[in-house]
């Protein structure tokens, strides 16, 4: 079965600080990886995803994660936090073990935070 | 524009009532999904389908139903049989067929049972 941990519900930076998303994962074959963002009542949007091809991967808003097999591992980081980046974050893993479309499984969501 | 809508944004019920949530997307994805979140839960599935008039049952199934007649509808059932109907529903749904294995949202329903 596949898991997710995500350490720390909540995270507070300061604008123009380092981002760090912390994401471990269990699973019994390679995973595929996931980070969404979610602004206030609304949906999920995709930052970015690994799928066995390069470990560091690049998102959208300047956000990157590198894939770590030896600490299953998945961190989501951003060099200089902005105001807009306050968000609550969720990593998810799939090892596609039913076929496919068995659904992502969520880690229970990190809630940033940024202080002017 | 592609994408996958919601409908209602804000829906209220009385306890006792079932209530269908909608979800309709225009991506020719096969597979689709439903989802609950509770604050600090994360997600969790409900229902998914991979296929029109098949689905399958996620990790909180009991009190809900779908039905798959369309490959761009999937729609929700919450029964009166559902013990905290009150949360925050997302659709989501996926195209395999490229190797494409994430998740297209919907911008969700808010259901408040009183």
């Amino acid at each position: 079965a596949q898991s997710v941990t995500q350490l720390g519900s909540h995270v507070s930076v300061s604008e123009g600080a380092l981002v760090l998303l912390r994401c471990n994962y269990s699973s019994s074959v390679p995973p595929y990886l996931f980070w969404y963002v979610q602004y206030p009542n609304q949906g999920l949007q995709l930052l970015l995803k690994y799928t066995s091809a390069a470990t560091l991967v690049k998102g959208i808003n300047g956000f990157e994660a590198e894939f770590k097999k030896s600490e299953t591992s998945f961190h989501l980081t951003k060099p200089s936090a902005h105001m807009s980046d306050a968000a609550e974050y969720f990593c998810a893993v799939s090892d596609f073990t039913g076929g496919g479309a068995d659904g992502l499984t969520f880690g229970k969501g990190t809630h940033l935070i940024i202080q002017p | 524009d592609g994408g996958i809508t919601q409908s209602p944004k804000y829906l209220f019920r009385k306890e006792g009532q079932n209530v269908t949530l909608s979800c309709e997307q225009n991506l020719n994805h096969d597979a689709m999904y439903w989802y609950r979140q509770d604050p600090g839960q994360g997600l969790r599935l409900i229902y998914y389908s991979q296929i029109v008039n098949d689905f399958q049952k996620g990790d909180i199934a009991e009190g809900y139903s779908v039905s798959r007649e369309k490959k761009e509808s999937f729609p929700l059932t919450v029964t009166s049989a559902q013990k905290n109907p009150t949360a925050f529903y997302l659709c989501a749904s996926s195209s395999h067929g490229t190797g494409n294995f994430e998740q297209y949202f919907g911008p969700g329903t808010r259901l408040t049972v009183t």
